[in-house]
């Protein structure tokens, strides 16, 4: 089983219907993070979390949220979705492993909004 | 706040030509770098990290990446591309006790035969 899974794989969804993208670990990290990727711009923050309890916006957090129901499920959910959030969506973790330190990404959700 | 400029949106070399993909960043502190790879339709991978230490950094896939602090500058190169290599490039920055990872916008490489 991959380290980091994210359900669904592609998700077409309708505008202004509420889509929750799933996100779950077996690295035993704490830090987890969202991020969505647009052509031409990267992968830009969404949401991270440090534990259960501390939660945080990025740099593009509007029209996002995010839960952390256990160390190792976070969650990324859009309330109303619009045209514009269609993207390739990546969780990832971050901490030790295996004596150095790196992140570990999943392998992304395409979702499309029509 | 922390930033990554990758200057090239596109790079096309012939096939076993020598490689060089730019990466600029700004922070104040030292910063932890990456350099991931994502082949069409694929998800991110690992190719390098710098942390500390000697400042060219091996990893995989035949590719290295200089840290030059004076140009706040963490440049990916590679001697010999091989076909395999066209994909995009993504150079990333964490800034020490940040946690987090800000990411360049990107450079995609083409591979001619």
């Amino acid at each position: 089983d991959a380290d980091v899974t994210q359900t669904p794989r592609n998700r077409i969804t309708k505008t202004g219907k509420r889509i929750m993208l799933e996100c779950s670990q077996t690295k035993g990290h704490d830090r987890m993070y969202w991020y969505r990727q647009d052509p031409g711009l990267g992968l830009r923050l969404i949401y991270y979390s440090f534990d259960v309890k501390d939660i945080n916006k990025g740099e593009i957090s509007d029209g996002y949220s995010v839960s952390r129901q256990a160390q190792a499920k976070f969650s990324l959910s859009l309330e109303s979705a619009i045209p514009n959030q269609t993207a390739l969506y990546f969780c990832a973790t971050s901490g030790r492993q295996g004596g150095s330190y790196g992140y570990t990404f999943g392998s992304g959700t395409r979702l499309t909004v029509v | 706040a922390q930033s990554v400029t990758q200057p090239d949106i596109h790079i096309t070399v012939s096939e076993g030509a020598s490689l060089e993909l730019r990466c600029n960043y700004s922070y104040g502190a030292t910063p932890y770098l990456f350099w991931y790879v994502q082949s069409p339709g694929q998800g991110l991978q690992l190719l390098l990290k710098y942390f500390s230490g000697d400042t060219l950094v091996q990893g995989i896939k035949g590719f290295e990446a200089e840290f030059k602090r004076s140009q706040s500058s963490f440049n990916l190169r590679k001697p010999s591309v091989h076909w395999s290599d066209a994909a995009e490039y993504f150079c990333a920055v964490e800034g020490e006790s940040s946690y987090k990872l800000i990411f360049g916008s990107g450079t995609r490489l083409l591979v001619r035969p």
